[in-house]
């Protein structure tokens, strides 16, 4: 199952920053929290992680709470091709554990 | 750089059929992981390869399997095909033993309908 919690959906409009909420409160000390999103018929796509301080790229910034028991995704500037499923995951960095989704967040950028 | 790319992109098989799905991983990358993406649903773990062999594996039967081989593309094989393996297939590939190992790139998939 996933270790993760997201709202179903959201609605962001058009040049306003979306902020997308995770909980994750049995995250394990050496877990990290990552980002993916989907957007309609393609592959998911990675967005962003981190571990424990907030994190920013060209994409996106990552809030992290100090306890690490929730996150949130910041789109400083939606646009209409933010439109997507956003999904949160929680994983060790190695590559002996699987990736685990939940159902993500749909996320409705309006004009 | 091609990405990650897969092969076919649609395919419609009937029950009790074989069907096998291709894999070439991001150059440079040396690890695949197999998706199953049902309709409104979060892709979910088949298995995974480095090395040429099933590293990890998903709570999917037996009739799911794989192969890696030595320049890192990959196969998913499914035996006697259900209804319910109708889905979008996913595959990714990473670059193993790095910090940057779960930067998965994801292929378009493979669109699997079972008639």
């Amino acid at each position: 199952d996933a270790k993760t919690t997201q709202p179903p959906s959201m609605d962001c409009a058009e040049g306003r920053a979306a902020n997308l909420p995770c909980n994750h409160s049995t995250i394990s000390g050496n877990e990290y929290v990552y980002w993916y999103r989907q957007i309609h018929s393609q592959g998911p796509q990675y967005i962003i992680h981190g571990l424990k301080n907030n994190e920013t790229n060209e994409m996106a910034s990552l809030i992290i709470t100090e306890d690490r028991k929730s996150s949130t995704l910041i789109l400083p500037h939606a646009t209409l091709r933010d439109t997507a499923v956003y999904y949160c995951i929680v994983r060790p960095s190695s590559r002996d554990d699987k990736i685990i989704f939940g159902k993500g967040t749909r996320l409705h950028i309006l004009p | 750089d091609a990405g990650v790319t897969q092969s076919p992109t649609h395919l419609i098989k009937t029950r009790g059929q074989q069907v096998t799905l291709r894999c070439s991983p991001k150059s440079g990358h040396d690890t695949v992981s197999w998706y199953q993406q049902a309709l409104g649903q979060g892709p979910q773990f088949i298995f995974q390869y480095y090395e040429e062999e099933e590293r990890q594996r998903g709570n999917f039967p037996d009739r799911f399997s794989g192969h890696q081989f030595p320049n890192y593309s990959s196969e998913l094989n499914v035996n006697a095909l259900l209804l319910g393996d109708s889905a979008l297939y996913l595959c990714a590939s990473s670059l193993g033993d790095t910090i940057s190992y779960n930067e998965q790139f994801f292929g378009p998939g493979t669109r699997l309908t079972v008639l």
